[in-house]
């Protein structure tokens, strides 16, 4: 069955660099159309897609964020892996990755909470 | 890049039959397909709707979704409402290399 993790530290201090790891299995990401995405949630509002990266190797950011996110991945390991440099409180938040076919995040890792704080 | 607003809050009684908005600022809603995440406390999202109507295996359907381009929104409706229906529910859909996701909205079975 397909299931994905996140893993990285729960705590990071403000202008640090924040490097998020998503392990998953029951699918490749070398097979057309997959697509592996992080997505956050800060305590108490909405899901904010952050990046994606696909089965061909490119890669999408989110424009507001994109000056400070890259997205990578690591097929033999059935990895994908995200950082976040400059980080500041506001970028407290639960982090998800999540498995994008057919348009949809049919599957999500149970998130990884990052607080950010000195 | 366009946004996805929804309504802060709904609430219905069991039984019931309720209709979630999620209204796309710019662009047509139907240029691409919109999905619906029912989300738990303390759960990660799982898909309710996908491809605008489309209803995932294992989800009743007592969920169903449309989109009315006349009022560029997509729909997420629940009949015969459930207390176990009582969670955050969010619209999203793409645009240029943008996935988007609305503002959520809480449903309350009351």
């Amino acid at each position: 069955q397909v299931t994905l993790r996140e893993s990285g530290p729960a705590l990071v201090k403000p202008t640090q660099t924040l490097t998020l790891t998503c392990t998953f299995s029951g699918f490749s990401l070398s097979t057309s159309g997959m697509c592996v995405s992080w997505i956050r949630q800060p305590p108490g509002k909405a899901l904010e897609w952050l990046a994606l990266i696909d089965w061909d190797d490119d890669k999408y950011y989110s424009t507001s964020l994109k000056t400070r996110l890259t997205i990578s991945k690591d097929t033999s390991k059935n990895q994908v892996v995200l950082t976040m440099t400059n980080m500041d409180p506001v970028d407290t938040a639960t982090y998800y990755c999540a498995r994008l076919t057919r348009n949809t995040y049919d599957y999500w890792g149970q998130g990884t909470l990052v607080t950010v704080s000195s | 890049n366009f946004m996805l607003t929804q309504p802060h809050s709904v609430s219905e009684s069991p039984g019931k039959t309720v209709t979630i908005s999620c209204t796309r600022s710019s662009g047509s809603i139907a240029s691409n397909y919109v999905q619906w995440y029912q989300q738990r406390p303390g759960s990660a999202p799982t898909t309710v709707i996908y491809e605008d109507n489309q209803r995932p295996s294992g989800v009743p359907d007592r969920f169903s979704g449309s989109i009315d381009s006349s009022s560029n929104s997509a729909s997420l409706t629940i009949s015969g409402l459930k207390t176990e229906d009582e969670a955050d529910y969010y619209c999203q859909s793409y645009d240029s290399s943008s996935w988007v996701f609305g503002g959520g909205t809480k449903l309350t079975v009351l």
